[in-house]
């Protein structure tokens, strides 16, 4: 009955690699996002889709990519991997209504070798 | 701009005493809400406690509690009673009415002594 799950969990590669992390949720909410979690654990917000609709692109490398062939489920690739890349990488949804707050996935601990 | 200010980094609190979180925010909106989130070591991001910034009266869940001070934009996190499992990385947020973007302050470290 998990509300939001990213997969995979843990993700280590060689620089310069493509990868994935996959999300997908089962509240029924029609909004989802993608953060970066640094080091230092700032959050950072990388994206936000509403709807399959992509309304926040902050300033973020183009190798980030975000895809969201659902409302459920918004997909994060990234190409050409380099070594600033390494963090926690969490995806999370909410409704519609500024009183409902952000669920969270696991997240996804991406490591750079 | 939106911006979210915790102003402690870290912070220590004796088992089962009272210790208090301070955040600050900035925005020129009216209709906003108001979060903390808790992050424990396992890395999940768990709803501790949220305010509507058109209540006066502060939200209370259990041991956790929020003095929020709308004209000082000042929103602080208060745990009674603490607990060897509140250690964990705190963050206040905030999200205005008209929209879908969450803003995170940097965080504080709870770290509570047994």
């Amino acid at each position: 009955d998990t509300a939001v799950s990213q997969t995979p969990k843990y993700l280590v590669t060689q620089m310069g690699n493509d990868k994935s992390i996959k999300c997908e949720q089962n509240l029924g909410h029609d909004t989802m996002y993608w953060y970066k979690q640094d080091s230092k654990k700032f959050l950072k917000i990388m994206f936000s889709y509403n709807n399959k609709e992509l309304i926040i692109n902050e300033t973020v490398p183009n190798r980030f990519s975000p895809k969201s062939p659902d409302k459920a489920h918004l997909n994060l690739h990234i190409n050409s991997l380099e070594l600033g890349d390494s963090a926690v990488y969490f995806c999370a949804s909410s409704q519609q209504g500024a009183f409902q707050p952000q669920h969270f996935g696991d997240g996804t601990r991406l490591s750079i070798l | 701009a939106q911006t979210v200010t915790q102003s402690q980094p870290e912070m220590s609190v004796q088992e089962a005493e009272t210790v208090t979180l301070s955040c600050t925010y900035d925005t020129s909106e009216s209709d906003y809400y108001l979060f903390w989130y808790k992050q424990p070591p396992s890395r999940q991001m768990i709803l501790v406690i949220r305010q509507e910034a058109y209540k006066q009266q502060n939200a209370t869940e259990n041991r956790f509690s929020v003095n929020f001070q709308k004209a000082a934009k000042s929103f602080s996190l208060k745990i009674s009673d603490s607990q060897l499992g509140d250690a964990a990385m705190y963050f206040c947020a905030y999200r205005i009415n008209a929209g879908n973007q969450f803003y995170f302050g940097t965080g504080t470290s709870l770290t509570v002594i047994p």
